[in-house]
């Protein structure tokens, strides 16, 4: 079956760090990979997505991922990050199910705490 | 432009009553989603829309019920409520369910089971 690991389940770091949480799924075929942002008591949405081409991609609020085929991973990363970025990030997997419906498998979920 | 809305935002209830969770979304999506959030389990699948009475089975469905009489609407119920069943439920849609399907969240609803 198809599955989205992450690695980092609490991450704490100070503003300014820079930040790599990592992200591997096990799905032998075609793949589309998401990192989804949940900022504290707010909804889901989307940070980056992967479909093809450059397999670095970059996303929203300075936050850049890097498609690793031979791997099968997709972790994210940020040079230097902010208090603003205390949030929980999910990666996803969009994969085939039921035959004809593609459903995003989501990892666990990684809660980053960042200190002023 | 409203996007995805849910309701009640909060809803505590208590075990064996029937809860319905509301979802409504005005970009005429056709699939809509619905998942919960769990510590340690990250999101996981009820239940899916393909379309207007168009459903099927996620990845955990049971005690759920859903309906899709209309595209905007995706109503859950839960038909007789268990503390297990204590969650953050977040509804989703999205134009396609191909490869390239992006889903857009709605709020979420906090559901709590005595």
């Amino acid at each position: 079956a198809q599955s989205v690991s992450q690695h980092n389940h609490h991450v704490i770091l100070s503003e300014a760090a820079s930040l790599e949480l990592g992200c591997n799924y096990s799905y032998g075929g075609t793949v589309n990979l998401f990192w989804y942002v949940q900022y504290p008591g707010q909804h889901l949405q989307l940070l980056l997505k992967y479909f093809s081409g450059d397999p670095l991609v970059k996303g929203i609020k300075g936050f850049e991922a890097e498609f690793i085929k031979s791997k099968f991973s997709f972790n994210l990363r940020k040079p230097s990050v902010q208090w603003s970025d205390t949030a929980e990030y999910f990666c996803a997997v969009n994969a085939r199910y039921g035959g004809a419906t593609n459903k995003l498998i989501f990892g666990t979920g990684t809660l980053l705490a960042v200190q002023p | 432009d409203a996007g995805i809305t849910q309701s009640p935002r909060y809803k505590i209830t208590e075990t064996g009553r029937q809860v319905t969770l509301m979802c409504h979304q005005t970009w005429s999506h056709s699939y809509m989603f619905w998942y919960r959030q769990d510590l340690g389990h990250g999101l996981r699948l009820i239940y899916y829309s393909a379309a207007a009475d168009i459903t099927d089975k996620g990845e955990v469905p049971d005690g759920y019920v859903v309906s899709r009489s209309k595209t905007e609407n995706f109503p859950l119920t839960l038909e007789s409520a268990t503390r297990s069943q204590t969650s953050v439920y977040f509804c989703a849609s999205s134009l396609t369910s191909g490869l390239y399907n992006e889903q857009f969240f709605g709020p979420g609803t906090r559901l709590t089971v005595l």
